[in-house]
């Protein structure tokens, strides 16, 4: 089946500083969505990549889509505490299929 | 516009116990999930409806059942509650199979 990991599991940096976290699948995606869930939270769409190769920004986050459609980075640039919680990548290896979601990473950020 | 909406938000029960989780939508989506979430697992997918009418076993379906009441609503139960059921579960939906989610608040069960 879909095997779908994240690095790193956990991260803790100082505010300020920036964050990355990658998800990598075994197989060929079609597509890969982003989503964070705060604290006691529920998980809340971030962003969707297509094409191989994207790259999308929203405000101090950048998403990438890499080159062979089988990993993907999320860039967190200057982190603020409300950046705190954590970031799963959800997975389709062909269209019409479900989401198979990465075990997530678990951002702290230190005021 | 609630989204989605799961009660109960908090249960506990005894081995053995049934019970159902209600999930409820009002975003005119085709597609409803039911996930659960343990420590260091991400989400995996138990049930989920395509389309109303429609229901399809996910990654962890065994102990569990589901109902698609009608398009807004999504149910899953129970039967027989065991400790290793005791984890977050969530509801979500989305205009169809693989769109965007949205997810319900979450429900903490715990089974004794």
């Amino acid at each position: 089946g879909q095997q779908v990991m994240q690095i790193p599991q956990y991260q803790h940096v100082q505010e300020g500083e920036d964050f990355t976290t990658y998800c990598n699948s075994s197989t060929t995606l079609s597509n890969i969505q982003w989503y964070k869930q705060r604290p006691g939270g529920h998980p809340v769409f971030l962003i969707q990549l297509v094409k191989s190769g994207e790259v999308k920004k929203q405000k101090r986050l950048t998403f990438q889509f890499g080159e062979a459609k089988k990993n993907s980075s999320l860039h967190i640039t200057a982190t603020q505490t409300t950046d705190v919680g954590t970031y799963f990548c959800a997975v389709i290896a062909r269209p019409g299929q479900n989401f198979v979601f990465g075990p997530g990473t678990r951002l702290s950020v230190l005021p | 516009n609630a989204g989605v909406t799961q009660t109960p938000k908090f249960q506990v029960l005894k081995t053995g116990q049934s019970m159902t989780l209600q999930c409820a939508q009002d975003m005119n989506h085709n597609s409803m999930y039911w996930y659960r979430q343990d420590p260091g697992m991400g989400l995996r997918l138990i049930y989920y409806s395509a389309s109303e009418g429609t229901t399809d076993k996910g990654e962890v379906p065994n102990g569990y059942n589901v109902s698609r009441l009608n398009k807004r609503e999504f149910s899953l139960r129970l039967e027989s509650a065991a400790p290793s059921q005791t984890s977050v579960y969530f509801c979500a939906s989305g205009f169809a199979l693989g769109e965007k989610l949205f997810f319900g608040s979450g429900t903490q069960l715990s089974v004794l």
